[in-house]
């Protein structure tokens, strides 16, 4: 299993501000993701990050307003830029391998949440 | 129309009944069939998976996917107050792509 840490646990933002979201994982691992949970809403995948290369980003998540480093294969950063009271929700690492045809558990940090006045 | 839908509840019951939590889902692609359990500000933890149709038993937990109906139940035999939680439905379509959660179901159990 993996070990996935995030920082910070939570904050509270002023709008127009930016803030920056640690993970760190214990073991390296091939997959990491960012997902956003809002109340009462699906986990909502923002990007999958790739190690040395730009983020893969869904559909309706831009690289400006969503911001991702992957500097190696246990450490991810998500910036939220330009915060408005709509981006306030909880954010989520997850980290998966990818091991030939077998299936993988997919593993989810504790989450940042993050509330934008 | 969603790729899965999930009824989010809440669900009450008391200790000791049978919880039946379902999802349905619109993509006939979908293989890999995920239940996550998320207690209060943690992050989702995987419950049980399954591959394909049919039924796959761990303790308590039975899950059963019915691939024709393009519909997936958890079953919590014996419920008891540590099972309170919001539990996630998940599939993809293969071990390869993307996972499409449901919006979750909080289940309370009263002691």
């Amino acid at each position: 299993s993996a070990v996935i840490s995030q920082k910070p646990s939570r904050d509270i933002c002023q709008r127009g501000t930016s803030l920056t979201i640690q993970c760190q994982v214990d073991s390296q691992v091939t997959m990491m993701f960012w997902y956003r949970q809002q109340p009462g809403q699906s986990l909502t995948l923002i990007a999958t990050a790739n190690q040395g290369s730009e983020a893969t980003y869904e559909s309706g998540f831009v690289i400006d307003k969503f911001p991702i480093s992957r500097p190696n294969l246990t450490f991810s950063t998500l910036t939220v830029s330009n915060m408005s009271p709509e981006d306030s929700s909880i954010y989520l690492c997850s980290v998966r391998n990818q091991d030939g045809n077998s299936y993988n558990e997919q593993f989810f940090g504790p989450g940042t949440r993050l509330t934008v006045l | 129309q969603k790729e899965v839908e999930q009824d989010p509840g809440p669900l009450s019951v008391p200790e000791g009944a049978i919880v039946s939590l379902n999802c349905t889902y619109s993509n006939s692609a979908f293989q890999y069939f995920m239940w996550y359990r998320q207690y209060s500000r943690k992050g989702p933890e995987l419950l049980m998976y399954t591959y394909s149709s049919g039924n796959k038993e761990d303790g308590r937990f039975t899950a059963q996917v019915d691939k024709s109906s393009k519909y997936i139940s958890l079953f919590i035999r014996d419920s008891q107050p540590s099972d309170s939680a919001t539990y996630l439905c998940a599939m993809s379509v293969s071990n390869f792509n993307k996972f499409y959660f449901g919006s979750g179901t909080k289940l309370n159990v009263k002691p």
